[in-house]
């Protein structure tokens, strides 16, 4: 089946660590996108790729890095410089402009 | 900046009754607007789009309206069933991109009672 795959579903970090996560899509989209949620707040975007080898901020992009060699393929280290970083973490991915974006099941970051 | 501990709107519907979620987007330029529905500890889902050159779009039971004048958005959701019960998020694309962001609101908690 077509889709995307978030791994893993649910991820302990402790302090001072960094960690990735992974997000998979076999839609042949060539956007993808990588969102934070907190508890009972809407998505806010981190970073976003349009195209393979490139990438830019969103709006909450400090403590975080992407790197994007695949087009199938968008991971997400989140940093040590990231003072809060336990969230549900969204990977979507979008073919072109104005269509939607479909989303994956998500990870669940915590720090411990 | 940043809200801590923000609440949701919420929306408390019987079964069988229509429910209205409305939605208010900052960015005039947007030319493109979706709703999503998600379920607890999932991903959203894509529910309806609209296109700014529209003022209306239905589905399954549901219809999107969109007033640019004041910038507001709407959804609606005839015969609400319990399986409707969840988050509703609308979001924004704003224009002059190869791939626009979305920008997402809020959201709504939908309840729906037996």
């Amino acid at each position: 089946d077509g889709g995307i795959t978030q791994s893993p579903k649910y991820l302990f970090r402790k302090e001072g660590q960094n960690v990735t996560l992974s997000c998979e899509q076999n839609l042949n989209h060539d956007a993808m996108y990588w969102y934070r949620q907190d508890p009972g707040q809407g998505l806010r975007l981190i970073y976003y790729s349009q195209i393979v080898n490139d990438f830019q901020k969103g709006d909450i992009a400090e403590g975080y890095s992407v790197s994007r060699e695949k087009k199938e393929s968008f991971p997400l280290t989140v940093t040590s410089a990231q003072k809060n970083p336990t969230a549900f973490y969204l990977c979507a991915s979008s073919a072109k402009k104005n269509t939607e974006a479909f989303f994956g099941q998500g990870t669940r970051l915590t720090v411990v | 900046g940043e809200s801590v501990g923000l609440h949701l709107p919420t929306l408390s519907v019987q079964e069988g009754d229509n429910s209205i979620i409305n939605c208010a987007y900052s960015n005039s330029a947007s030319d493109y607007f979706i709703w999503y529905k998600q379920e607890s500890g999932k991903g959203p889902q894509f529910i309806i789009d609209i296109r700014s050159n529209m003022d209306k779009r239905q589905g399954q039971r549901v219809t999107v309206l969109l007033n640019k004048t004041v910038k507001h958005l709407s959804l609606q959701i005839a015969a609400t069933q319990p399986g409707d019960s969840a988050v509703y998020f609308c979001a924004e694309n704003s224009g002059g991109t190869s791939y626009g962001k979305l920008t997402f609101g809020q959201g709504t908690i939908l309840t729906v009672h037996p």
